[in-house]
């Protein structure tokens, strides 16, 4: 079966500091893995993507993603924090074994930005 | 452009009403996924669509869940004899094919009391 988990609930920073959020996949395909972010009382909004090809996906606003095989890990970077990054963030992969490609989502990192 | 479009945006429900959710796809994409995200949770698939057949349902919780896409657009995601446990954002998505990328809805916030 195909998992994320998030190893973070919350995660505070101060603006202008790093951001990096955690997610360790299970898969036994070579994955789809995704970075949405979601708003208070918005949508989700993809920020980017990995889909085997380079191993280093860049999204909006200055996001970042490593793909890292050896450590099952997907781990969302940026390198200074906004007080408008302030949201729900989600990891997901995409059930390739089902055949429809549903999304599974981790439980969430709520990021906070400290001025 | 028209992105995914749902309505209502808030429901409120007494316990034991039937409810029926509206998604409006982005035009011409063929793949439909319903989810359902409970207070602090992440989305959990409930139930797809490629264009009007329902190809996977087996994240519907109980069978008052049903859906339906009958022309390959515009799903309905009904519930009957709402339970307070249904309380909810549901989450509708689109895409053009399958393993495309899924475009997310605002959601219907749904309130059983």
């Amino acid at each position: 079966a195909q998992s994320v988990t998030q190893l973070d609930s919350h995660v505070s920073v101060s603006e202008g500091t790093p951001v990096l959020l955690r997610c360790n996949y299970s898969s036994s395909y070579s994955p789809s893995l995704f970075w949405y972010v979601q708003h208070p009382n918005k949508g989700l909004q993809l920020l980017l993507k990995y889909t085997s090809a380079a191993t280093l996906v860049k999204g909006i606003n200055g996001f970042e993603a490593e793909f890292k095989k050896s450590e099952t890990s997907f781990h969302l970077t940026k390198p200074s924090a906004h007080m408008s990054d302030a949201a729900e963030y989600f990891c997901v992969v995409s059930d390739r074994a089902s055949g429809t490609y549903k999304y599974i989502f981790g439980t969430g990192t709520r990021l906070k930005v400290l001025a | 452009g028209a992105g995914v479009s749902q309505s209502p945006r808030y429901k409120v429900a007494k316990r034991g009403q039937d409810v029926a959710l509206r998604c409006d796809p982005i035009s011409g994409h063929v793949s439909l996924f319903w989810y359902q995200q409970a207070l602090g949770q992440g989305p959990e698939f409930l139930t797809y669509f490629q264009n009007e057949a329902q190809l996977d349902k087996s994240g519907l919780p109980s069978d008052r869940f049903f859906a339906e896409r009958p022309e390959g657009s515009v799903s309905t995601l009904k519930i009957q004899r709402t339970q307070q446990e249904d309380s909810a954002v549901y989450l509708c998505a689109s895409s053009s094919a399958v393993n495309n990328e899924q475009f997310f809805g605002p959601g219907t916030r749904l309130t059983v009391l």
